[in-house]
């Protein structure tokens, strides 16, 4: 039971232009959400964090909305720069639970073009 | 300050043999997380670790697996005996806090068993 998906294992975009990726959720008891981006043979590296509580969150080029109601969550970058390029993961915890332990989806491919 | 650390980076190991690995988070961070990524999939949390006690061992495949934590410092991860599939990545990650907390990760043993 995939409770976290990005149905996009790809995405492609020319530099200086909008990337948008995008990852849904069936668990209405996550409140807490991240992205994370990984490049090959290294681990995945924390990207930016939204909590329930919030429908948008922005840190530099970076920039991530919650649509709650429709459990769903989008990662904008903009401009979109060739070193953008990696597998972006989408996750999601419950505060409820006792643990901190992520739900992770599958990862969408970015690739930018110079 | 250093991040977290795997070893070895690389495993390739027969069928039926024992493999350990093993993982130094953070310096002050209680909670330590192991999680595999199979084949390009999601990546899949194993286990949490709070200081030296398993606070949530629900991923763990089957009894071939054993983790441990050590005074509340490193951690080993030793599958005993290894079948064809547990290859895939096995990443650890720790974080300070678990609640509304990023994790950090390791950049992951890659292990293949022929």
């Amino acid at each position: 039971d995939q409770q976290v998906k990005q149905n996009s294992p790809s995405l492609s975009v020319q530099e200086g232009r909008i990337s948008i990726l995008n990852c849904d959720y069936t668990n209405s008891m996550f409140d807490y959400f991240l992205w994370y981006k990984k490049y090959p043979a290294e681990g995945p590296t924390f990207l930016i964090s939204i909590s329930s509580i919030k429908d948008k969150n922005e840190d530099g080029r970076f920039t991530v909305f919650l649509n709650k109601s429709a459990k769903h969550l989008s990662l904008h970058i903009v401009p979109s720069q060739p070193g953008d390029s990696a597998v972006y993961f989408c996750a999601a915890s419950a505060g409820s639970s006792n643990t901190g332990k992520l739900i992770f989806g599958q990862g969408t491919t970015l690739q930018v073009k110079p | 300050e250093a991040g977290v650390t795997q070893f070895p980076s690389h495993s390739v190991i027969e069928k039926g043999q024992t493999v350990t690995l093993r993982c130094d988070p953070i310096s002050g961070h209680d909670n330590l997380y192991w999680y595999r990524r199979v084949m390009g999939k999601e990546i899949k949390f194993l286990l949490h670790f709070v200081k030296e006690s398993k606070q949530d061992e629900s991923g763990m495949p089957n009894n071939r697996f054993l983790a441990e934590r050590t005074g509340g410092t490193y951690s080993t991860l030793k599958v005993q005996p290894a079948e064809l599939e547990d290859s895939g990545v096995y990443f650890c990650a720790s974080s300070r806090d678990f609640y509304n907390s990023p994790l950090h990760f390791g950049n992951g043993t890659r292990l293949t068993v022929t």
